[in-house]
């Protein structure tokens, strides 16, 4: 089975800083991963995924994400934090084309001026 | 042109009802899906489907079931509403086993409030 752990419900950020925003992935086949973000009362867009070769992979937004395989991680970067960037962002993980996605709780980004 | 869409938005409604959320894609792919959405914001896969196989998440009711007339749409009918569906449902549409990647695009959800 594949799931994702996000570490951290909530973070908060000043405008200008570094975004990181943590996913830890289990899975006992070589995995797919997406972030998704959320924004309020609206449905989910994907920023970037991995599903095979270069495993820094970059995104919209100025978003990036790499993953380790040694850590189990995917984690979401971004090197400077914008207003609009407050949303929900979501880690996911599938094993293979066609099949459902495995959703973490989900991460609320905020963003302080 | 709109990629994924559903309706309605927003659906209020009593318990006990039977209702239907519709969607549709237009992207030309073979797998749909339904999500939900909880309180929380903690999402769920409760089916996938294409036009071979109907995978339900065991931990769905009954009450809900997937209808596919053709390839493009994929609507959920719920029986006999209980306060705990209300929730928002997102459907999702990807290209399907036959490519090498599966990004998943979502509608913009209904919000369903069962009264």
């Amino acid at each position: 089975a594949q799931s994702v752990t996000q570490l951290g419900s909530h973070v908060s950020v000043s405008e200008g800083a570094l975004v990181l925003l943590r996913c830890n992935y289990s899975s006992s086949v070589p995995p797919y991963l997406f972030w998704y973000v959320q924004y309020p009362n609206q449905g989910l867009q994907l920023l970037l995924k991995y599903t095979t070769g270069a495993t820094l992979v970059k995104g919209i937004n100025g978003f990036e994400a790499e993953f380790k395989k040694s850590e189990t991680s995917f984690h979401l970067t971004k090197p400077s934090a914008h207003m609009s960037d407050a949303a929900e962002y979501f880690c996911a993980v599938t094993r293979r084309s066609g099949y459902a996605l495995n959703f973490g709780k989900g991460t609320s980004l905020l963003v302080t001026p | 042109d709109t990629a994924v869409s559903q309706t309605p938005k927003y659906l209020v409604t009593q318990m006990g009802n039977d209702k239907s959320i519709k969607c549709e894609q237009n992207l030309g792919h073979d797998t749909m899906y339904w999500y939900k959405q909880d309180s929380k914001k903690f999402l769920k896969i409760m089916f996938s489907y294409n036009n071979k196989e109907l995978i339900i998440n065991e931990t769905v009711p009954n009450r809900f079931s997937p209808k596919s007339p053709d390839k493009a749409h994929l609507n959920l009918h719920i029986n006999s509403l209980e306060l705990g569906d209300s929730a928002v449902y997102f459907c999702a549409s990807s290209p399907g086993e036959s490519r090498n990647y599966n990004e998943q695009f979502f509608g913009p959800g209904t919000r369903l409030t069962v009264l």
